[in-house]
C-alpha cells in the first residue's frame, strides 16, 4: 500500500540550532502539504505545493521557515533559527485529487 | 472565527452507544469534506470522505452533511473502546488548489 515517507520520525535540537525535515509524497500526488500541529490543536497548514510551485504559504513564518520541492517529487522544510515555540508535530500531506493522506510526521522537541 | 469549528469535547460515550460529532465550516462555497482520526502521538488517517448533501455510510461509520446550514457530522454507532481518538474535521475550498483546512479536533472516550 503506497504510502507517504517522512524522515525523521523524532528531532532533538537546541534553540538557534537549524533543523530540516524531508518528506516523499505518494508517487503520481501533485499536491504536497505541510502542516504544523501543536498538542491539543488541529493541524494548521503552513505550505502546499502544486508540482514544484508553492500556492499557499500565507502562514508559513517567512523569516525562519522555508520550504522547497524542486523536482515535484519530494519536499524539505527547514526551519532555522529553530525557536523553543517550534516544538510540534510536523506533518506532510499528498493529495492526488480530493483526499489527502498524511505521513508519520516529525515530532520536533526545541530545548 | 475559526473556518472550521468542533466542539473539543471530550465526549464520553459508553461501549455500545452511538457517538455524534458535529463540525461547521465558514466557507459557503466549500466542496469537498473529510473526517480523520488520530490517535495520541499518531498522524491523522482517513476515515470518512463526503461531498454531497445527504448520508453516506462505511461500516459503523456515517457522515451526513449539510451544505445550507454549513455543517458535516460523523456518528460513529456500537462504539468501541479502540473508537477513542480525536477526530478531526476538514474542509477543501474550491480554489483551483484546494486548500485543506482543519477544525481543532473533538476527544472522543468510549468507556467500557
Amino acid at each position: 500500500e503506497a504510502e507517504v515517507a517522512q524522515s525523521p520520525r523524532y528531532k532533538i535540537t537546541e534553540k538557534s540550532q537549524a533543523v530540516a525535515f524531508w518528506c516523499d509524497p505518494i508517487s503520481g500526488h501533485a499536491t504536497l502539504y505541510w502542516y504544523r500541529q501543536i498538542l491539543g490543536q488541529g493541524p494548521e497548514l503552513l505550505v502546499q505545493f502544486q508540482d514544484e510551485s508553492v500556492v499557499d504559504d500565507s502562514q508559513l513564518p517567512k523569516d525562519r521557515f522555508s520550504a522547497e520541492r524542486l523536482k515535484g517529487v519530494d519536499s524539505t522544510l527547514k526551519i532555522q533559527p529553530a525557536e523553543l515555540g517550534d516544538s510540534a508535530m510536523y506533518l506532510c500531506a499528498s493529495s492526488q485529487k480530493s483526499e489527502a493522506f498524511f505521513g508519520q510526521g516529525t515530532r520536533l522537541t526545541v530545548v | 472565527q475559526k473556518e472550521v469549528e468542533q466542539n473539543s469535547g471530550p465526549l464520553s460515550v459508553p461501549e455500545g452507544a452511538i457517538a455524534s460529532l458535529n463540525c461547521t465550516y465558514s466557507d459557503r462555497v466549500s466542496q469537498s469534506f473529510f473526517w480523520y482520526r488520530q490517535y495520541s502521538g499518531k498522524s491523522p488517517e482517513l476515515i470518512m470522505s463526503i461531498y454531497s448533501n445527504g448520508d453516506k455510510e462505511d461500516g459503523r461509520f456515517t457522515a451526513q452533511l449539510n451544505k445550507a446550514s454549513q455543517y458535516v457530522s460523523l456518528l460513529i454507532r456500537d462504539s468501541q473502546p479502540s473508537d477513542s481518538a480525536t477526530y478531526l474535521c476538514a474542509v477543501k475550498t474550491t480554489d483551483s488548489w484546494g486548500k485543506l483546512q482543519f477544525g481543532s479536533g473533538t476527544q472522543v472516550v468510549v468507556t467500557p
